[in-house]
């Protein structure tokens, strides 16, 4: 069975530096997507960034970007001069392409943005 | 940008009681999902449905659970007899593009 991990319950930055968000993933596929989320405190899901695995170049969204390392099924977001409008809970994804095509997420980080 | 509307937004009902949360998919859509976030946990994967039947479900997903899409728009979840830990925010997604989630709804059961 496919499975996320994130190791980091909780996570803080000082405004405008910079913090990365670990996250792992087991799984025997080799053609799959991995998602970051944002989850504000209105609970609402916000796609951050998405990651195709056949793709080598990590995917970049503004002040977010990913490090994907396919061998060692390690996927991070790493978030640039933090705002604080950036602090939420943030779940890492994954999916399989094919079949039912859910996703899996992991049990989240909590980032406190400090001023 | 078409959007995935669910209600009502929060819910509170009795234990034991049924209820039925409703969601709007993207019209051109074929796969729809829900999921369910028990406050301070991982969002879980519920159910998915395709062609009008369940493609795949989870081992939360029992036999007081069910869905349909009785009038090709509205998508339902509903759960029979509602218990305390069905408390939850349940989440509509419509196909796989997670862009496509749902406000979701609260569901509280006291």
């Amino acid at each position: 069975a496919q499975t996320v991990t994130q190791s980091q319950p909780e996570m803080s930055v000082q405004e405008a530096e910079t913090v990365t968000l670990s996250c792992t993933y087991d799984t025997s596929e080799s053609d799959y997507y991995l998602f970051w989320y944002k989850q504000p405190p209105s609970r609402q899901m916000i796609l951050v960034i998405r990651q195709e695995a056949y793709k080598q170049q990590n995917a970049t969204e503004n002040r977010f970007s990913v490090n994907f390392q396919k061998a060692a099924k390690s996927f991070s977001l790493k978030i640039s001069d933090s705002q604080l409008g950036d602090a939420a809970m943030y779940f890492c994804a994954y999916r399989v392409r094919g079949g039912s095509e859910k996703l899996v997420f992991g049990k989240g980080t909590k980032l406190t943005v400090n001023p | 940008e078409p959007e995935v509307t669910q209600t009502p937004s929060h819910q509170v009902t009795q234990m034991g009681q049924e209820v039925i949360l409703r969601c709007v998919p993207i019209s051109n859509h074929l796969y729809f999902y829900w999921y369910r976030q028990i406050l301070g946990q991982k969002v879980e994967f519920l159910v998915s449905f395709y062609n009008n039947e369940i493609s795949e479900k989870s081992e939360i997903f029992d036999d007081q659970f069910s869905v349909e899409r009785p009038d090709g728009s509205n998508f339902t979840l509903k759960i029979r007899s509602t218990k305390l830990e069905d408390s939850a925010m349940y989440f509509c997604a419509s196909r796989a593009d997670p862009r496509h989630f749902g406000s979701g709804t609260r569901l509280t059961v006291v």
